[in-house]
């Protein structure tokens, strides 16, 4: 089974511009979570969409957003883009089947610089 | 919220020890705690977790103990090799309905041929 792919894995943007993210989630998995990584913050949530509805929301500013398609693929987007977005954003998808409701895969990531 | 403690941030090891990683957390209520281990240019992979209902669950050479009591939890490593070598995140969760990973900021193990 196909892991976690998100596209593209390396992105540099300027200040002020936007970029979109996109993750595909494992066959069958409904749920995606986005998460930015970075040295001093380290691993920290931004939200998280099951069924094409946001279920969960981190404390990140609204320039950060996402939805998810009836497919289960996923996107993120991040306006007026800023020095400190630059990080590993990484997307987790979830079976949230029953007994695996808890269990979150991760993609390889998608590394922006911001310049 | 949550928050979650790990400790060392570093431990180097000789290849065939063991090795140990601890994580308190904060909130009574998680009930699920994984570790994920992340190599270079690379996304965290799922490698065990346990869920509170459990104190202690073993795969090959590695094993996740946890203390519902003292609110922390730990990860084993027996047999080091070489391959064990990356960065380890441990991780808390209240479940289903309430998702989001709450990691600590991660152990860089460096195992020694």
């Amino acid at each position: 089974k196909a892991g976690v792919t998100q596209t593209p894995r390396y992105l540099i943007k300027t200040r002020g511009q936007q970029v979109t993210l996109s993750c595909s989630p494992i066959s069958g998995h409904r749920s995606v979570s986005w998460y930015q990584q970075t040295p001093g913050q380290g691993l920290q949530f931004l939200f998280e969409y099951f069924s094409e509805t946001q279920r969960n929301k981190g404390n990140f500013p609204g320039r950060f957003s996402g939805r998810q398609f009836s497919n289960s693929r996923s996107e993120m987007n991040v306006s007026t883009l800023e020095l400190g977005d630059s990080a590993l954003y990484l997307c987790a998808s979830s079976p949230r089947l029953r007994d695996r409701a808890y269990e979150q895969y991760f993609g390889p990531g998608t590394r922006l610089t911001v310049t | 919220g949550e928050n979650v403690e790990q400790h060392p941030s570093t431990l180097s090891v000789q290849e065939g020890d063991s090795a140990v990683i601890k994580c308190t957390y904060s909130d009574s209520a998680s009930n699920y705690f994984p570790w994920y281990k992340q190599e270079l240019g690379k996304g965290p992979q799922l490698i065990i977790d346990i869920r509170s209902n459990v104190g202690e669950k073993k795969d090959q050479r590695i094993a996740v103990t946890l203390n519902k009591t003292a609110k922390h939890f730990s990860l084993h490593i027996t047999e080091t090799q070489p391959e064990d070598s990356a960065v380890y995140f441990c991780a808390a969760s209240m479940g289903w309905g309430n998702t989001p990973l709450v990691f600590g900021k991660g152990t860089r193990l460096s195992v020694i041929a």
